[in-house]
C-alpha cells in the first residue's frame, strides 16, 4: 500500500498569511495526486487534481505542486472560510489511500 | 443539479448487516468510477471501495469479502452492502464520483453508521 504522509499536521495562521502543506507518498505516483478541504460536519471539497489542476469552481488562491512522491498545496493568501483540515489523496493505484489531515487554524 | 444523496445508516449490533444507498442526479451512475470513502468520528478518510464503469469492483483490505459495492442503473444508484459488521465500521460513509479515475469532484452528505451493542 502506498502511504500518504502530510506535514504539518496542524497549522496556526492569519488571513492574509500564506500557507504551505507538503504530502509525501512513500513511492512514486507520478501526478495522481488530489487535495480535498473539509469543513466540520461537511463532506470533503476537491480543490485540487492531477496534483496541480485547479478544480472548476476553487479559488485561485490555492495552486498544488509536484510530482513523483514529494508534493505542495499552497494558499496564497489565506481566508477566514479556509479554516479547515485539508486531505491529500493518492489515485496512482489501489487501495486509494488519504493522507492523515492537515487542520488550518486560526492565529 | 448534479448530486449524491446517502441513505440507510443507523445502529447495527457487531455482525450484523447494513444496506447503504446512494442516489445519483444530474449524472449516470453506471457511466462513472464511483466509490464509498468513510470517516470514523474525529479521524481522517479512509476509502473503502470502487466500482467503474465497466463494472470491475476493487476493496480496501479491512473491508474485503465482508462489504459489497453494486449498482443499480435503471434507478441510478450505488450500494454498498455491509455485512458482519464491527465496532471499527463505526464512521460517516460518504459516496463519491471520479468522472476522470483520478479524483472524487462530487460527494453525497454522508450517512452514519454506528456499530454497537
Amino acid at each position: 500500500d502506498i502511504q500518504m504522509t502530510q506535514s504539518p499536521s496542524s497549522v496556526s495562521a492569519s488571513v492574509g498569511d500564506r500557507v504551505t502543506i507538503t504530502c509525501q507518498a512513500s513511492q512514486g505516483i507520478s501526478s495522481w495526486l488530489a487535495w480535498y478541504q473539509q469543513k466540520p460536519g461537511k463532506a470533503p471539497k476537491l480543490l485540487i487534481y492531477a496534483a496541480s489542476s485547479l478544480q472548476s469552481g476553487v479559488p485561485s488562491r490555492f495552486s498544488g505542486s509536484g510530482s513523483g512522491t514529494d508534493f505542495t498545496l499552497t494558499i496564497s493568501s489565506l481566508q477566514p472560510e479556509d479554516f479547515a483540515t485539508y486531505y491529500c489523496q493518492q489515485a496512482n493505484s489501489f487501495p486509494l489511500t488519504f493522507g492523515g489531515g492537515t487542520k488550518v487554524e486560526i492565529k | 443539479e448534479v448530486q449524491l444523496v446517502e441513505s440507510g445508516g443507523g445502529l447495527v449490533q457487531p455482525g450484523g448487516s447494513l444496506r447503504l444507498s446512494c442516489a445519483a442526479s444530474g449524472f449516470t451512475v453506471s457511466s462513472n468510477y464511483m466509490s464509498w470513502v468513510r470517516q470514523a468520528p474525529g479521524k481522517g478518510l479512509e476509502w473503502v471501495s470502487v466500482i467503474y464503469s465497466g463494472g470491475s469492483t476493487y476493496y480496501a483490505d479491512s473491508v474485503k469479502g465482508r462489504f459489497t459495492i453494486s449498482r443499480d442503473n435503471s434507478k441510478n444508484t450505488l450500494y454498498l452492502q455491509m455485512n458482519s459488521l464491527r465496532a471499527e465500521d463505526t464512521a460517516v460513509y460518504y459516496c463519491a464520483r471520479a468522472p476522470t479515475d483520478d479524483a472524487f469532484d462530487i460527494w453525497g452528505q454522508g450517512t452514519m453508521v454506528t456499530v454497537s451493542s
